[in-house]
């Protein structure tokens, strides 16, 4: 039972054009969101995060959308970069006490196109 | 640089091996933990330790042991290696409770044939 899930394995998109990556989830529980970004060889390192007191937060280039009654998020990239070309990964956790476990979608492949 | 360190960074291995991943951080973070990345299924998390001296199951436990030595290493030992463990293996740390800056290791990606 996947409870994190990003539907787009890949996603191409020309370069200073809005990059948007889709995350949706199942457990009501979820209370807190986080967006990785991996390139290859190397960890995953955090990007940005959201509570679920919010529906949106913005780091820069980087703004992450949450819908709660659709149990749906999404980083929005404005502009794209060459350098954003990685793996993205949306995670979640909440529900249980005292952990810090998160659970992890499947990832999307972003290329930026010069 | 401070952060999390895993060793091996690669590893053939052959059915029935057994072998430890080692990785240890330098942060002074209470909790670590062990996740896989297999293509198409993100990363799942193996087994966690919330602070020294305990250990959890995560969500894929099954065919592997762990132990936190000290604040600082975490050890993921498989003890009879099989294929399905083909993977590539991510040690993680955060300080503690309501932090959420999960530290990364580099990986390692184990083979088994």
């Amino acid at each position: 039972d996947q409870q994190v899930k990003q539907n787009s394995p890949s996603l191409s998109v020309q370069e200073g054009r809005i990059s948007i990556l889709n995350c949706d989830y199942t457990n009501s529980m979820f209370d807190y969101f986080l967006w990785y970004k991996k390139y290859p060889a190397e960890g995953p390192t955090f990007l940005i995060s959201i509570s679920s007191i919010k529906d949106k937060n913005e780091d820069g280039r980087f703004t992450v959308f949450l819908n709660k009654s659709a149990k749906h998020l999404s980083l929005h990239i404005v502009p794209s970069q060459p350098g954003d070309s990685a793996v993205y990964f949306c995670a979640a956790s909440g529900g249980e006490k005292g952990a810090q476990k998160l659970v992890f979608g499947q990832g999307t492949r972003l290329t930026i196109n010069p | 640089n401070a952060g999390v360190t895993q060793t091996p960074k690669f590893q053939v291995l052959k059915t029935g091996q057994s072998m430890t991943l080692q990785c240890a951080q330098d942060m002074n973070h209470n909790s670590m933990y062990w996740y896989r990345q297999d293509p198409g299924m993100g990363l799942r998390l193996i087994y966690y330790s919330a602070s020294e001296g305990t250990t959890d199951k995560g969500e894929v436990p099954n065919g592997y042991n762990v132990s936190r030595l000290n604040k600082r290493e975490f050890s993921l030992r498989l003890e009879s290696a099989a294929p399905s463990q083909t993977s590539v293996y991510f040690c993680a740390s955060t300080p503690g409770w309501g932090d959420w800056g999960y530290t990364f290791g580099s990986g390692t990606r184990l083979t088994v044939v």
